[in-house]
This record gives structure tokens, sequence and C-alpha cells, in this order.
């Protein structure tokens, strides 16, 4: 089946740094990548929607330069957390589809971040 | 606006018991209709999905849902619970391309 993996599972970094998440479709072409937050104990919130080559859509009142999604191929999306601060501490969860959309979302196994 | 409402956040159940959890959805066309379940610290696993026909869909790991649409209701059912049924459980409704998530429904699941 189709399998999404995302690195790293955790990171811990220093406040003002900035960090990396990579979401890769191993076996699929996903044309379309989700990034999701979520706030332990609660519920997925989508952030922004990517579509490969082109600029990702966020939802409102997602900061988009805080939040930099790149979706520069078919199998690979980032999303950089720059300038982090404690409350950006969080886990966060990417999802992919392929062409033709809904035969299923794919999510990767989460990013725990920890800013310190 | 799509919605997703999952009445009960946390449910425990005996070990060999049957379990339902509920699910109601606000969509104005007709729903694609998602159910995954989420282990501490990990990802979310699909268990199963509606689309269209037969409104009763039946999923991985023994698990099984109705899709009853005068009732907008998604419920997910399993026969009989395992201890390592134990974790939450999302339903989700495929709105404008995206999943729109309920809050979580956390199973504890007692010997």
């Amino acid at each position: 089946g189709a399998v999404v993996s995302q690195h790293p599972s955790w990171v811990i970094c220093k406040s003002g740094t900035s960090v990396k998440i990579e979401c890769r479709s191993l076996d699929f072409q996903a044309t379309t990548m989700f990034w999701y937050r979520q706030f332990p104990k609660q519920s997925l919130m989508l952030m922004a929607t990517s579509n490969e080559g082109s600029k990702a859509t966020y939802e409102q009142g997602v900061e988009k330069d805080k939040f930099l999604i790149n979706h520069a191929s078919l199998t690979l999306s980032t999303l950089t957390v720059t300038s982090a601060h404690p409350e950006d501490s969080s886990f966060y969860i990417c999802s992919a589809i392929a062409a033709g959309g809904l035969d299923g979302y794919t999510f990767g196994s989460g990013t725990r971040l920890t800013v310190v | 606006a799509q919605s997703v409402t999952q009445p009960d956040i946390h449910i425990t159940v005996s070990e060999g018991a049957s379990l339902e959890l509920r699910c109601n959805y606000s969509y104005g066309a007709t729903p694609y209709l998602f159910w995954y379940v989420q282990s501490p610290g990990q990802g979310l696993q699909l268990l199963l999905k509606y689309f269209s026909g037969d409104t009763l869909v039946q999923g991985i790991k023994g698990f099984e849902a109705e899709f009853k649409r005068s009732q907008s209701s998604f419920n997910l059912r399993k026969p009989s619970v395992h201890w390592s049924d134990a974790a939450e459980y999302f339903c989700a409704v495929s709105g404008q391309g995206n999943l729109i998530f309920g809050k979580g429904t956390k199973l504890s699941v007692k010997p």
C-alpha cells in the first residue's frame, strides 16, 4: 500500500532557530500534500495544502512566513518552522494523496517538535 | 460548512466487549467518510473509508462502519475489542480536497 515517510520523528531545537520537516511519498506520486498540527489530546488542524510546483495554500490564522512549505517534487514536501518559539512546540503530521484524489489519504508518522 | 462531531471524548470498554464509536457529520453533498486510528506519538492509520455503494463498510482489524444518510452518521463498530485496540480514533470527512477531523475519541480497554 501507499507509504508516506516523515522525518525526523522528533526534534528539539533552540528558540530562534529553524527546523525542517520532510514528508516523502515512497511508492506513489503525491500531487497534493497536507500539513497538520496536533496539540496534545486534540484533533488535527489543517495548516496548509501544497500542490507540486505551486505555492501552498494556508489556512486562516497560519503564518505563511513562519511555516514555509515547499512541494518541490511529486514525492517530497517540506515544512520549515522558522524562528521557532516554544509555542510552536507541537506534533506535526503530513498527509499525501495521489493524482485523481480520493483513494485515500496516507499519513506520515508525525514529527514531535520541542522548542526550548 | 463541513464539520464532524464525535460526541464521546473517552470510552472505556472491557476486553472482549463490543464497541461503537459515534460520528456525525455535516456536509452539503455526498460525503467521503473515513475512520482513522492513532496510537500515542504516531501518525494516523486508515481503518476504513466510505465513498459510495454499500453503506456497511468493512475495514482492517475487524472494524466496520455504517453510513446512515438520514442520520448523518458514520459510526464505527467492532464486535469484540482487544487490548491492542486502545488508541485514539478519529472520524473525518473529505471537504474541498482536504480532510476535516472530529475531535477524536479515546478508547481505553480494561482487562
